[in-house]
């Protein structure tokens, strides 16, 4: 079966650093997406990764590791505001997105 | 350019009855998804519709249905609701399923059912 794992809570101090894990089971491999979800809204696209590598952008960083079926999300210089649930999807080889539980990371000042 | 639209946002209905809810993508967007969310869950996939075809299915059971109109808007159906379906009903559009594309979210329907 398709598989996407990732801790299910974390929490960090603002003004420091957060590296949330997605780790992925899946037949075949199109990409995978970084969302951010906070309480009571839709959620809304991060960053996409399909080559090895690490994606910057802002404050933002994603990492992917395609032999390792292993990605994370890096948050830097973390705000209040960054107190979201954080979900990882991957699309398989049919185009579908398999998306995992989520992480629900909480700030604390 | 206007973002994804769900009506209605609230909906209480009980046990039994049967619940329509209505999608409307941002203009261009030809495909559409829609995904159930409860507390603590992920985003289940329910279906996607492209031109208006089903193209992929979750493991929901035949109660839920859904179908895309020529202008792309999609409605998805539930019938003989149980107390399980309440729930958070997204949908989410793009350009077309395939390669990187981004999904844009609606805010959602917010299903209870007593």
């Amino acid at each position: 079966g398709q598989n996407i794992d990732q801790p299910t809570e974390m929490t960090a101090t603002e003004g420091a650093i957060v590296q949330i894990n997605c780790t992925y089971q899946t037949s075949g491999f199109n990409g995978l997406f970084w969302y951010q979800q906070h309480a009571g809204e839709a959620p809304t696209f991060l960053s996409y990764n399909v080559l090895d590598g690490l994606e910057e952008k802002g404050r933002f960083s994603s990492f992917l590791s395609r032999s390792k079926g292993y990605s994370y999300l890096l948050l830097k210089e973390l705000q209040m505001k960054d107190s979201a649930s954080y979900l990882c999807a991957v699309m398989d080889s049919n185009y579908q997105l398999i998306w995992g539980a989520g992480t629900k990371l909480i700030i604390k000042p | 350019k206007a973002g994804v639209t769900q009506t209605p946002r609230y909906l209480i209905k009980t046990r039994g009855q049967q619940v329509t809810l209505s999608c409307s993508p941002i203009s261009g967007h030809r495909s559409v998804s829609w995904y159930q969310q409860t507390p603590g869950q992920g985003l289940q996939f329910l279906f996607e519709y492209f031109s208006e075809t089903q193209r992929n299915k979750g493991n929901f059971p035949g109660r839920f249905s859904g179908r895309q109109f020529s202008n792309s808007r999609s409605e998805m159906n539930v019938s003989t609701l149980e107390l399980g379906d309440s729930a958070l009903y997204l949908c989410a559009s793009s350009l077309d399923p395939y390669s990187y594309n981004e999904q844009f979210f609606g805010p959602g329907t917010r299903l209870t059912v007593l």
